[in-house]
């Protein structure tokens, strides 16, 4: 089966940092990709996550651990334009799965 | 970078009529496009995956023959709703495999059904 699990809803306030988690069970996995999404309009790409470790591009950072199947994206010195969803999507074989997606609210 | 582009942007109908959504990659050639269904504040289902030239593969639990996917060139994958109802108003998007940073998923801007 498959199965990628995410908070579904986060706040923050305005300059602050904050982990957006995902963990993940597929039956093939490739890789990791995280996208933001603002309400109406189709997600817009973030990160793309193969090896383990973290990718830091910017005010966004992502992590990726294949042993634990587990994610996160990190976004330091938050705005308000942050406030969007988040959705993490694993790469399997030749498709994207995506989890549920993460409601952040960032508050001044 | 890649573009998609996906039409119409918003579209109302009335029950039991059919809808055509069209997904082009504009300056690339995209083999595989991908349809997803999105459900207000809820993520991304994928539908089906269009391959040109041949026929989609429809994820479990969704109707092919309700949900009509052509994939007839390498620049254009087009869903059709039929006999759409109620239960059918969503968030559609197509996604297109191509080249750039986003390493080959570029989204079309979505196509938001109300049918009444």
């Amino acid at each position: 089966g498959q199965n990628i699990d995410q908070p579904t809803e986060m706040t923050a306030t305005e300059g602050a940092i904050v982990q957006i988690n995902c963990t993940y069970q597929t039956s093939g996995f490739n890789g990791l990709f995280w996208y933001q999404q603002h309400a109406g309009e189709a997600p817009t790409f973030l990160s793309y996550n193969v090896l383990d470790g973290l990718e830091e591009k910017g005010r966004f950072s992502s992590f990726l651990s294949r042993s634990k199947g587990y994610s996160y994206l990190l976004l330091k010195e938050l705005q308000m334009k942050d406030s969007a969803s988040y959705l993490c999507a694993a790469y399997n074989t030749d498709k994207l799965i995506f989890g549920t997606g993460t409601r952040l609210q960032v508050f001044p | 970078g890649a573009v998609v582009s996906q039409h119409p942007s918003r579209v109302i109908c009335k029950s039991g009529t059919s809808v055509k959504i069209e997904c082009r990659s504009l300056d690339f050639q995209a083999t595989t496009m991908f349809w997803y269904r999105q459900f207000p504040k809820k993520s991304l289902m994928l539908m089906a995956t269009s391959n040109e030239g041949s026929k989609a593969t429809y994820e479990q639990g969704v109707e092919k023959d309700k949900f009509l996917i052509n994939h007839a060139s390498l620049t254009l994958s087009t869903l059709t709703v039929t006999s759409a109802h109620p239960e059918d108003s969503s968030f559609y998007i197509c996604s297109a495999s191509g080249t750039g940073e986003d390493y080959g998923y570029t989204f079309g801007s979505g196509t938001r059904l109300t049918v009444v």
